[in-house]
């Protein structure tokens, strides 16, 4: 079946450490997006990247970092500078053009 | 700037009671809009979507709505609610430059009771 696969579904970490946040997807599409989710605050748009290789900042790219060595991989790294890091972390693929999002389960982070 | 605003964030109706919940937009060019819903412990999925045409549209499980372009709205409906309608309800809007970026609003709370 095709999909977007994120991986923990739960993590826990200690305040300062880095962690990383793993998507993969299977649906050969071109984009992909990390946002994040907090109550009461909808889903607001971390990193994004069109192509191998090439990414952008979203709205809240603060204290994260991404990577786009291959197509089918976004992996979110949540650095110490984030400074309120537990959230709901949600990666998502679309194919260019068409429109609309397929989203992976998501990864609580919880930090401690 | 582009955003979504979505007024009620949290709604609570009794079976068969009918659904109506409000979206604004800010955008000045072409708009893409789309509603998305979460049920409980699952992956967000695509309820409708509006590209061009018609300003009605109609989505999976009952759900329909309608583009006007004159109030920046675009307001998710169903006739007659179910239990299993219990979600949170994503309204969302296609970023210029073809980047793809979806904004989201804020997200309403749906509680059905049965």
């Amino acid at each position: 079946d095709g999909g977007i696969t994120q991986s923990p579904k739960y993590l826990f970490r200690k305040e300062g450490q880095n962690v990383t946040l793993s998507c993969e997807q299977n649906l050969n599409h071109d984009a992909m997006y990390w946002y994040r989710q907090d109550p009461g605050q909808g889903l607001r748009l971390i990193y994004y990247s069109q192509i191998v290789n090439d990414f952008q900042k979203g709205d809240i790219a603060e204290g994260y970092s991404v990577s786009r060595e291959k197509k089918e991989s976004f992996p979110l790294t949540v650095t110490s500078a984030q400074k309120n890091p537990t959230a709901f972390y949600l990666c998502a693929s679309s194919s260019q053009g068409v429109g609309g999002y397929t989203f992976g389960s998501g990864t609580r982070l919880t930090v401690v | 700037a582009q955003s979504v605003s979505q007024h009620n964030h949290h709604v609570i109706l009794s079976e068969a009671a009918s659904l109506e919940l409000g979206c604004n937009y800010s955008y000045g060019g072409t708009v893409n809009l789309f509603w998305y819903v979460q049920y409980p412990g699952q992956h967000l999925q695509l309820l409708l979507k509006y590209f061009s045409g018609d300003p009605l549209v109609k989505g999976i499980k009952g759900f329909e709505a309608e583009f006007i372009k004159s109030k920046f709205s675009f307001n998710l409906r169903k006739p007659s609610v179910q239990w299993s309608d219990t979600a949170e309800y994503f309204c969302a809007l296609a970023g210029s430059g073809n980047t793809g970026k979806l904004i989201f609003g804020q997200g309403t709370t749906l509680q059905v009771k049965p």
